[in-house]
């Protein structure tokens, strides 16, 4: 199957800093990717939906300037936090689909974002 | 708005124990419905689905149903190993073929811890 691969898998950063985290599709040319946040004990949410060489969309209440989505090539979509608050501390996975493998999205390992 | 409910965990049970996780959802069309297994330190990894009212998805001895007249997609395994520990998300996708829009909505997800 696909295989997605999500980098860092945790990550800690200090208030006021940004960080950014790596989605890429290792064997297929991912056409859309998916962001999605998870707090704890509740659902992953998706945030946002972009697709290769367009603006990425973002879900009703996603703050676009704080959550900073690049989707530049096929195969990489980056999501960078920027200017972190300790709220931000959450759970981010990428999903991604296309190409052959259109019929359905695979996931990344998640990113554990902590932010002191 | 679409919204899954599964029964929360965690879940611990003894090798070749009965599983059910419960899932129920409300959504205003005609979802396709899916479990999503996430093994410790993985992504997401698509485990069963159904895109029709009494379609049976299965998989590696997992089965769920799909009930509209309950609105429920419950999952079970006749007898669950050490390997089946996991979280298990439930989830669904408005689109109608389920493979169109990929906006899936998901539970909070059940942890499943089986002990030999």
């Amino acid at each position: 199957g696909a295989v997605v691969s999500q980098h860092p898998s945790r990550v800690i950063c200090k208030s006021g800093t940004s960080v950014k985290i790596e989605c890429r599709s290792l064997d297929f040319q991912a056409t859309t990717m998916f962001w999605y946040r998870q707090f704890p004990k509740q659902s992953l949410m998706l945030m946002a939906t972009s697709n290769e060489g367009s603006k990425a969309t973002y879900e009703q209440g996603v703050e676009k300037d704080k959550f900073l989505i690049n989707h530049a090539s096929l195969t990489l979509s980056t999501l960078t936090v920027t200017s972190a608050h300790p709220e931000d501390s959450s759970f981010y996975i990428c999903s991604a689909r296309g190409g052959s493998f259109n019929t359905e999205a695979f996931f990344g390992q998640g990113t554990r974002l902590t932010v002191v | 708005g679409d919204s899954v409910t599964q029964m929360e965990g965690p879940v611990t049970l003894s090798e070749e124990a009965f599983l059910t996780i419960n899932c129920t959802y409300t959504a205003t069309g005609y979802p396709s419905l899916f479990w999503y297994v996430q093994y410790p330190g993985e992504g997401l990894q698509l485990l069963l689905k159904a895109t029709k009212a009494d379609d049976k998805g299965s998989n590696k001895g997992f089965e769920a149903t799909y009930r509209k007249e309950t609105t429920s997609f419950h999952l079970e395994k006749g007898s669950v190993q050490v390997s089946d520990s996991a979280v298990y998300f439930c989830a669904l996708s408005d689109g109608d073929s389920g493979a169109g829009s990929y906006q899936l909505t998901f539970g909070k997800g059940t942890k499943l811890s089986v002990i030999p």
